[in-house]
């Protein structure tokens, strides 16, 4: 049983269409997180939802638009893509509590973007 | 400020030597610190994490890593190499919600 799922894992479109890329989780977290990985393998963090709530929105190009319908689901959507939105789009998931940080993060396997 | 500081973006042994990766951090408070693995098209998994208890910390597939205060360092060893430990490894660091990882190290395995 899947603890982060995501769909769909491979996407091929062109330039200028919408997508979108699905994530859920079934731990019971309750917060949520899109990671972008390019072809370097460089990690960058793109938004985080705690309890359906947007606490970390990183310098993303406001083409990209996170939605967290509850909190085990957090899906994001892309209008007008770009060549440079090619890369492999990972959602994570943790349970934050008391003390210093949050708990482990749990990855989905990715989601391979290719724009063309 | 948090950040972490992954030495190496490539490391190369030969099976069954020593696997040496090395982290160090920064934080402006005490961190917790973790060890991820990336195999070839998977997401990220956990080896190991150090959350304030013992400074040697043990992870999974035989590595361990130390946390040592006074060199703000986190690194990842394994005694032994096996070929199937090759993959991309990163050093994460979080505080409270937010996670900052290095920029990874590639580990090939030589036979």
């Amino acid at each position: 049983d899947t603890a982060v799922s995501q769909t769909p894992k491979y996407l091929v479109t062109q330039m200028g269409n919408d997508k979108s890329i699905k994530c859920e989780q079934n731990l019971g977290h309750d917060t949520m997180y899109w990671y972008k990985q390019d072809s370097k393998k460089f990690l960058k963090i793109m938004f985080s939802y705690n309890n359906k709530e947007l606490i970390i929105n990183e310098t993303v190009p406001n083409r990209f638009s996170p939605k967290s319908p509850d909190k085990a689901h957090l899906n994001l959507h892309i209008n007008s893509l770009e060549l440079g939105d090619s890369a492999v789009y990972f959602c994570a998931s943790s349970q934050t509590g008391g003390g210093r940080g949050a708990g482990e993060l749990f990855f989905g396997e990715g989601s391979r973007l290719t724009v063309l | 400020a948090q950040s972490v500081t992954q030495l190496g973006s490539h490391v190369s042994v030969s099976e069954g030597a020593l696997v040496l990766l090395r982290c160090n951090y920064s934080s402006s408070v005490p961190p917790y610190l973790f060890w991820y693995v990336q195999y070839p098209n998977q997401g990220l998994q956990l080896l190991l994490k150090y959350t304030s208890a013992a400074t040697l910390v043990k992870g999974i597939n035989g590595f361990e890593a130390e946390f040592k205060k006074s060199e703000t360092s986190f690194h990842l060893t394994k005694p032994s190499a096996h070929m199937s430990d090759a993959a991309e490894y990163f050093c994460a660091v979080t505080v409270g919600n937010q996670f900052y990882f290095g920029t990874g190290t590639s580990l090939t395995v030589i036979p």
